[in-house]
């Protein structure tokens, strides 16, 4: 069984950084590109990162450009998001999400989330 | 940057049909993928690549597009398919971004 457990989540002050962590297990991560996709308290679904499964591809929403930076370990299983510089607009649950193929485009396994609250 | 356009909420009778629509320009020669999630909870996929439905998805959840729009339909509604439903498409012209729908609540009456 598929399985992304976040952990990271946390109140921080604007300006401050973050450290999100999604471990990965019952598939074998090292072939699969991983994504986070957040959601605003009361909001829409919002895509913010991707990686390839070996990390030569990585892309981010504009809105996080500069100021967030995903990484993984695929020896460790773990998908990782550091994120800079942080508004009070990047308050949301962070999902890790898994591609349900190997295309990349879509997302077929979730994370229950992690909180990230920006707030002084 | 591409955008999707989702009614903000659609009601429906049990055992009725409903029908969620999702317009973006050329969404036909790209494929629509479809998420379902209820309060509190992580999205769950229900349709991928227009049609396609994951293991476990009942039968009763089907995608199509015609044109300009995209729709999901849900036959024989229970009061468990009331949810928020996302539809999603991947954007290769813009580094490679997942575009997401605003969302549409479905209410079961």
């Amino acid at each position: 069984e598929v399985q992304l457990v976040e952990s990271g989540g946390g109140l921080v002050k604007p300006g401050g950084s973050l450290r999100l962590s999604c471990a990965a297990s019952g598939f074998t991560f090292s072939r699969y590109n991983m994504n986070w996709v957040r959601q605003a308290p009361g909001k829409g679904l919002e895509w913010v990162s991707s990686i390839s499964y070996s990390s030569t591809y990585i892309y981010y929403t504009d809105s996080v450009k500069g100021r967030f930076t995903i990484s993984r370990d695929n020896a460790k299983s773990s998908l990782f998001l550091q994120m800079n510089s942080l508004r009070a607009e990047d308050t949301a649950v962070y999902y890790c999400v898994r591609t349900y193929d190997s295309t990349g485009y879509y997302g077929g396994y979730w994370g229950q989330g992690a909180l990230v609250t920006v707030s002084s | 940057s591409y955008v999707l356009t989702q009614p903000p909420s659609v009601s429906v009778a049990p055992g009725r049909t409903a029908s969620i629509t999702c317009g973006g320009n050329n969404i036909g020669s790209i494929g629509v993928h479809w998420y379902q999630q209820k309060p509190g909870q992580a999205p769950i996929l229900v349709i991928y690549y227009d049609t396609d439905r994951p293991s476990g998805i009942p039968e009763r959840f089907s995608g199509s597009k015609s044109g300009n729009m995209a729709t999901l339909t849900i036959s024989r509604v229970e009061a468990r398919d009331e949810a928020d439903y996302y539809c999603q498409v991947w954007d290769s012209t813009n580094d490679h971004h997942w575009v997401f729908g605003g969302g549409t609540k479905l209410t079961v009456l």
